[in-house]
């Protein structure tokens, strides 16, 4: 079964640190670029971080460029994201997604909750 | 303030048809990029249900359709049924500096 799994979340003080990991099963992740998408509560879907299949590529969202540290290990078959600077903002749901050929995104994990707050 | 510009909310009876927009710009769907549908159901991650504007993954039933026109795409759906209703997006391609993937804001599908 292909499936994705994150883990990591948590509640976290603004201006602290986070790490959320992916793992992939039942497909050549190594074959796949991935995204992350967040969604705050009650809000839409938004687009954060793109890595592609072998790493060698990635994008940012301007909202977190500079805070956030998209990565992957093929050999784990994992992805992650780094997230430091967190701000109240920053809270949502973040889902790992693989990305098909035309740029939709066909897999999706469960998701991760990230609570920023004092 | 989303990319893609969606109705906030759209309502129907069961049995009945309705239609979501999508509306973009020349950086994206203008561009020629392709639209995709994702359907949320309450509580859970989304799913994919139309890529390249107008194709169905398997599963998916028929009664679910995309089109695409200039800046714009649709989403229909006929005989609606109770486990229909959900928040809906679409998301297609930007070339702007605003980021690759753009989402619309989502839309309530509300089966009275």
């Amino acid at each position: 079964e292909v499936q994705l799994v994150e883990s990591g979340g948590g509640l976290v003080q603004p201006g602290g640190s986070l790490r959320l990991s992916c793992a992939a099963s039942g497909f050549t992740f190594s074959s796949y670029e991935m995204n992350w998408v967040r969604q705050a509560p009650g809000k839409g879907l938004e687009w954060v971080s793109y890595i592609s299949s072998s790493g060698s590529t990635i994008y940012y969202a301007d909202s977190v460029k500079g805070r956030f540290t998209i990565s992957r290990d093929n050999a784990k078959n994992s992805l992650y994201l780094q997230m430091n600077s967190l701000r109240a903002e920053d809270t949502a749901v973040y889902y790992c997604a693989r990305v098909g050929r035309e740029s939709y995104m066909d897999v999706w994990g469960k998701g991760t909750t990230v609570t920023v707050s004092s | 303030q989303s990319v893609l510009t969606q109705p906030p909310s759209v309502s129907g009876a069961p049995g009945q048809r309705v239609t979501i927009s999508c509306t973009g710009s020349s950086s994206n769907i203008g561009a020629g990029y392709d639209v995709h549908w994702y359907q949320q159901l309450p509580g859970t991650a989304p799913k994919l249900l139309i890529y390249g504007n107008s194709n169905r993954p398997s599963g998916v039933p028929d009664r679910f359709s995309g089109s695409k026109s200039g800046t714009s795409a649709s989403l229909a759906i006929t005989g609606l049924q109770a486990e229909d209703e959900a928040d809906y997006y679409c998301q297609s391609y930007d070339s702007s500096l605003s980021g690759p993937w753009v989402f619309g804001g989502g839309t309530k599908l509300t089966v009275l």
